[in-house]
């Protein structure tokens, strides 16, 4: 399967703890993102990279959200400290991006639901 | 950004063609027109996209109107597969989704 993975595909944590995400993009995909969806509403965006550079980062990001692409493969996004109200479907998409690239088809992983108790 | 504005629901007959509706009159010039869905449980799924012309693939076609302030999506023979939220977004790089327009396929 050559698409956008996402591990763990579910993840129950305690308030309070910290938790790790990992999305593994199509491979020759330059570009990837992170967003969160909630129980009825549409996906926000959470911050995106090209390569290994974060370029953009919403301000839904805040301090405890950390998002990692070191390589400019594989991410990881953390959440410290964890808060019920951060139980959401986080999604990770990837597409090719930067100059020559007239549009912006993403495709987007199968999402981990996280549920903080 | 460019905003966009949806029905909140839509039912369609299996077989027929469903029509999704998208108004964004705030568009400019250089963006595109894309259209994504989610089936329940599942990631968003990339479905077409077009900039002036009106464009047709496998999944569906893409009507864009002259002054491209609105377009239309057309699942020419909707089956209960295509159930979902579909999303009709305007922008360049990151998404923006709204609400989307959920398609409820009835046989």
């Amino acid at each position: 399967d050559t698409g956008v993975s996402q591990d763990p595909r579910h993840k129950i944590t305690k308030r309070g703890q910290n938790v790790t995400f990992r999305c593994d993009p199509i491979s020759e995909h330059n570009r990837l993102y992170w967003y969160r969806q909630t129980l009825g509403q549409g996906p926000e965006f959470l911050t995106y990279f090209q390569n290994e550079a974060q370029l953009e980062k919403s301000r839904l990001l805040s301090d405890r959200f950390s998002a990692e692409r070191p390589k400019g493969s594989f991410s990881t996004l953390e959440i410290q400290r964890t808060e019920q109200g951060d139980s959401a479907m986080y999604l990770c998409a990837s597409s090719l991006g930067g100059a020559g690239v007239a549009y912006n088809e993403q495709f987007f992983g199968p999402g981990t639901r996280l549920t903080v108790l | 950004d460019a905003k966009t504005t949806q029905p909140p629901s839509m039912d369609c007959a299996e077989g027929r063609a469903a029509n999704l509706p998208c108004n964004h009159s705030t568009i400019s010039g250089n963006e595109y027109v894309y259209w994504y869905r989610q089936i329940h449980s599942q990631g968003p799924q990339y479905i077409i996209h077009g900039l002036k012309n009106n464009e047709t693939n496998e999944m569906a076609s893409l009507i864009i109107t002259e002054d491209r302030k609105s377009s239309t999506l057309i699942l020419p023979h909707a089956t209960l597969r295509d159930t979902a939220v579909y999303y009709c977004i305007v922008r360049e790089g990151k998404l923006i989704f709204g609400q989307g327009t959920e398609l409820s396929v009835k046989p």
